[in-house]
């Protein structure tokens, strides 16, 4: 079946850093990419996506790019600050719409001012 | 507006026992779903509902049932609660097309 791996945590990094976190999935056909934040004591809510090969997703300065050779949909931001101290989760879901997401175990990020 | 509300925000069950959580929408999304939120292990997809009367089990149903008679509405019954059903529970929805769904404050359940 359909899977997302997300790299493992937790990230602790320092303000102005540069952000990676790696995502790769398997899926059958042709699926929608996306990332979702929690933060802290709230539910999950949608950073960006992107729903064909190539595509970029950008919000609030993070970015990721749907790379249908390497099956990967990584998240990076160039500056880091502290209200982006959350968790972050990666998902596929069919080609049309967001309905029965696959999630992966998300990763926890702390940033230190 | 209130988008995806969910109650109780907590809950502690001993084994055995039988609640419901409760779910609403007020978007008139037609699509809505359970999730599970474990640690390490992400969001699984427990039922889901692609409109009133409709529903379907999702990676992990068992041990829970679901209905959907109103639009507004998706409770999730655990009819005889077990250890391993401890867990944050989060309700979403999303309107047909649409890429984004949107989540409830969720509901952390203890069961004893």
């Amino acid at each position: 079946g359909d899977s997302v791996t997300q790299m493992e945590g937790p990230v602790t990094l320092s303000e102005e850093a540069f952000l990676t976190i790696n995502c790769t999935y398997t899926a059958t056909g042709y699926p929608s990419l996306f990332w979702y934040v929690q933060y802290p004591g709230e539910g999950l809510q949608l950073l960006l996506k992107a729903t064909k090969a190539d595509d970029k997703g950008s919000n609030k300065g993070f970015e990721a790019t749907y790379r249908k050779e390497t099956t990967s949909f990584h998240l990076e931001k160039g500056s880091v600050q502290v209200s982006d101290s959350a968790v972050y989760f990666c998902a596929l879901g069919p080609r049309q719409g967001a309905q029965k997401l696959v999630f992966g175990q998300g990763t926890r990020l702390t940033i230190n001012p | 507006n209130a988008g995806v509300t969910q109650t109780p925000k907590f809950q502690v069950l001993k084994t055995g026992q039988s609640m419901t959580l409760q779910c609403a929408q007020d978007m008139n999304h037609e699509y809505m779903s359970w999730y599970r939120q474990d640690p390490g292990m992400g969001l699984r997809l427990i039922h889901y509902s692609v409109g009133a009367g409709i529903t379907d089990q999702g990676e992990v149903p068992n041990g829970y049932n679901v209905s959907r008679s109103t639009t507004e509405d998706f409770p999730l019954r655990l009819l005889s609660a077990a250890p391993s059903q401890t867990s944050v529970y989060f309700c979403a929805s999303n309107g047909d097309g649409s890429y984004e769904q949107y989540f409830g404050p969720g509901t952390r359940l203890t069961v004893t």
